[in-house]
């Protein structure tokens, strides 16, 4: 079945540097590629996705870039900001079905 | 205005209980799944319903069995609660026909089973 990585577990910066993360998945069907924030004690929320027929996509400060042949694909945030610090999960889909990645929380000092 | 709410917010039980979480969304979707957070927030999906239909059976335990009225709904029944059930429960839906695939989470079910 479908497998996700995601680096890092952990990510710090300063407020207005740039984060990234990345992640990995193993099934080559997978078609759909979305993005969540989770706040403590809060719902995971969409915040960006991609299918697997487009190679980036970007909303303001957020964009996703999806590598089909390496199966990667990586969430960059421009100028973060406190209110970025969050849990940031990625997710592979092939028919709904939503995968996974391990979560990284970010940490945006002020 | 929820589009996708849980009930109850917060259940705390006793080991060998029963117990259901009710799902309800007024998005008009067709599909409706079913995810456990650990304590370790890994997020993984356990069931999934089609308009009605299951779709979706992770490697679940026969302990927990989903059932879904209507497609707006979706209950989790569990039965002898175990320790090592305590997690978050997240019901989710998306509009699968028609190419929909966003996925909108409820806002969780906190199990505590003693």
């Amino acid at each position: 079945g479908e497998n996700v990585e995601q680096h890092p577990s952990t990510l710090s910066v300063q407020e207005g540097d740039s984060a990234v993360i990345k992640c990995t998945y193993s099934d080559s069907a997978s078609n759909y590629f979305p993005w969540y924030k989770q706040e403590l004690g809060k719902r995971p929320q969409l915040i960006i996705d991609i299918r697997s027929n487009v190679g980036e996509k970007k909303d303001q400060r957020i964009a996703v870039t999806l590598n089909k042949t390496a199966k990667h694909f990586s969430l960059h945030i421009t100028e973060t900001q406190p209110e970025d610090s969050a849990v940031y999960f990625c997710a592979a889909s092939r028919g709904g079905k939503l995968i996974f990645g391990q979560g990284t929380e970010l940490s945006v000092k002020p | 205005d929820t589009a996708v709410s849980q009930t109850p917010k917060y259940l705390v039980t006793q080991m060998g209980n029963d117990k259901s979480i009710k799902c309800e969304q007024n998005l008009g979707h067709d599909t409706m799944y079913w995810y456990k957070q650990d304590s370790k927030k890994f997020l993984k999906i356990m069931f999934s319903y089609n308009n009605k239909e299951l779709i979706i059976n992770e490697t679940v335990p026969n302990r927990f069995s989903p059932k879904s009225p209507d497609k707006a709904h979706l209950n989790l029944h569990i039965n002898s609660l175990e320790l090592g059930d305590s997690a978050v429960y997240f019901c989710a839906s998306s509009q699968v026909g028609g190419g929909g695939w966003t996925q909108y989470f409820g806002p969780g079910t906190r199990l505590l089973v003693l």
